[in-house]
């Protein structure tokens, strides 16, 4: 199975700064053939599904607020929310979905510092 | 619009069996993989399998093979999780998750809005 170790565990910011969300792969999610690294990252706040918010590392889903992005390839991969907002509060966890089991981090708690 | 409904929530005994339903709409239900995934109360999110809708083909996670059958009713775009000899570790909200290109290698766009099974003695 592909380990998935996000860092850190929790992460406060203050409102308007950068908010960075660091994850690693046990094994390269770069699928030579497509050149696409099978990677995504979710928001998921309380009481709430998660959310899709990055996929193929660097594509940004549809209706997400361009603040947040998405970057790396191999085996590691950075989520940047370039100017936290209130509404960013939430757990956020990346996945791969290159082989099964399509594992995800322990995730990540962000918070207003 | 792409909408999943799940069934309501279940308070199961310890050894019983629980029976998740997903209700998909606004898109041709045998086109796109579904996923089920859980999360334990406080904890993270764990992959227990998915489906093939076109043709019930089905993977699953190791944890969870014996215990685990995804199945569906195409007539009625639905899929189905069953799991049995429920413990208490298996108290956890249960998402079904349908993956966002066709194809089983794929992020997962669209997800229910869980399903909460209890299990207790």
């Amino acid at each position: 199975d592909i380990v998935m170790t996000q860092s850190p565990d929790s992460l406060a910011v203050s409102l308007g700064e950068r908010a960075t969300i660091n994850c690693k792969s046990s094994q390269s999610v770069l699928y030579s053939s497509t050149n696409k690294n099978y990677f995504a990252w979710y928001q998921q706040k309380p009481g709430q599904p998660p959310k899709l918010l990055i996929y193929w590392a660097s594509t940004r889903e549809s209706g997400v607020p361009d603040r947040f992005s998405g970057s790396g390839s191999g085996t590691d991969f950075t989520l940047t929310i370039s100017s936290l907002q209130a509404e960013d509060v939430a757990v956020y966890y990346c996945q791969q979905y290159y082989s099964s089991p399509h594992t995800f981090g322990q995730g990540t708690k962000l918070e207003i510092k | 619009q792409v909408q999943l409904v799940q069934s309501g929530a279940e308070v199961k005994k310890p050894g019983a069996s629980v029976k998740v339903s997903c209700k998909a709409s606004g898109y041709t239900f045998t086109d796109y993989y579904m996923h089920w995934v859980r999360q334990a109360p406080g904890q993270g999110l764990e992959w227990m399998g998915r489906i093939n809708p076109n043709s019930g083909g089905t993977n699953y996670a190791q944890n969870f093979q014996g215990r685990v059958t995804m199945t569906r009713d195409t007539s009625i775009s639905t899929a189905y999780m069953e799991l049995s000899r429920l413990t208490s570790d298996d108290t956890a909200v249960y998402y079904c998750a349908r993956v966002g290109e066709f194809g089983s290698g794929s992020y997962y766009s669209y997800w229910g809005q869980g399903t909460l099974v209890t299990v207790s003695s």
